[in-house]
């Protein structure tokens, strides 16, 4: 069973960063074609896609928060780190992380349940 | 890379099929068969139901089904039931950076 999980703080001060952990199960994130990534949803609006982190440890960033986004993977412990530097209450949404994976074309297979995230002094 | 274009809501009664469109570009949409569909129920985890246009991953239903022409993806929801309503997402991907559209709200009347 796959599972995917995300933790991190609730509430963010404007202009602090953001750390999100995403703690998986049920697959590898060393096993080729697959990708863990982190999409948002602001409240009432659209899902964004942030940023992804593949089994090779190929990084890709949304173009316009690459500035502002780390993204990396601990394959010992099934976790993705997202960071977000200079948070502003523009970043208020809920984060989810989904496993992107490879068949014949790709695909987001598995999701969490999303955290939200309150940037507010 | 611009959001895909989808209309805002869509609704039918119980029994009835809903059609939703995914309208994006000859450089996604319209030249790859790179469209994925997800339903978002609040709360929960958004979950995939189509995925290259036409594919339903094992365990969704057969009422839920996927089709393109030209630039424009297709979601259909046949014999709509009250466990459909929810916001629904396509997705397509250019290089290696996926995007989503505007989203859809699916109402049961």
């Amino acid at each position: 069973q796959i599972t995917l999980k995300e933790s991190g703080p609730t509430l963010v001060k404007p202009t602090q960063t953001l750390t999100l952990t995403c703690t998986f199960s049920g697959f590898s994130l060393s096993t080729n074609g697959v990708g863990v990534g982190w999409i948002r949803q602001p409240p009432g609006e659209a899902l964004e896609w942030l940023a992804l982190i593949y089994w090779d440890d190929d990084k890709r960033y949304s173009p316009s928060l690459k500035s502002r986004l780390t993204i990396t993977k601990d394959t010992s412990k099934n976790q993705v780190v997202l960071t977000m530097t200079h948070v502003d209450p523009v970043d208020t949404a809920t984060y989810f992380c989904a496993r992107r994976r490879y068949t014949s074309t790709w695909y987001f297979d598995y999701w969490g349940q999303g955290t939200l995230v309150t940037v507010s002094s | 890379q611009s959001a895909l274009t989808q209309p805002p809501s869509a609704s039918g009664s119980p029994g009835q099929s809903v059609t939703i469109s995914c309208t994006g570009t000859s450089s996604d949409v319209g030249g790859y068969n790179y469209v994925s569909w997800y339903q978002l129920h609040p709360g929960k985890a958004p979950k995939l139901i189509i995925y290259e246009v036409i594919k339903r991953p094992s365990g969704v239903p057969d009422r839920f089904s996927g089709s393109k022409s030209g630039n424009t993806a297709s979601l259909t929801v046949s014999g709509l039931q009250a466990e459909d309503e929810a916001d629904y997402y396509c997705s397509s991907y250019a290089g290696s950076n996926p995007f989503f559209g505007t989203g859809t709200k699916v109402t049961v009347l």
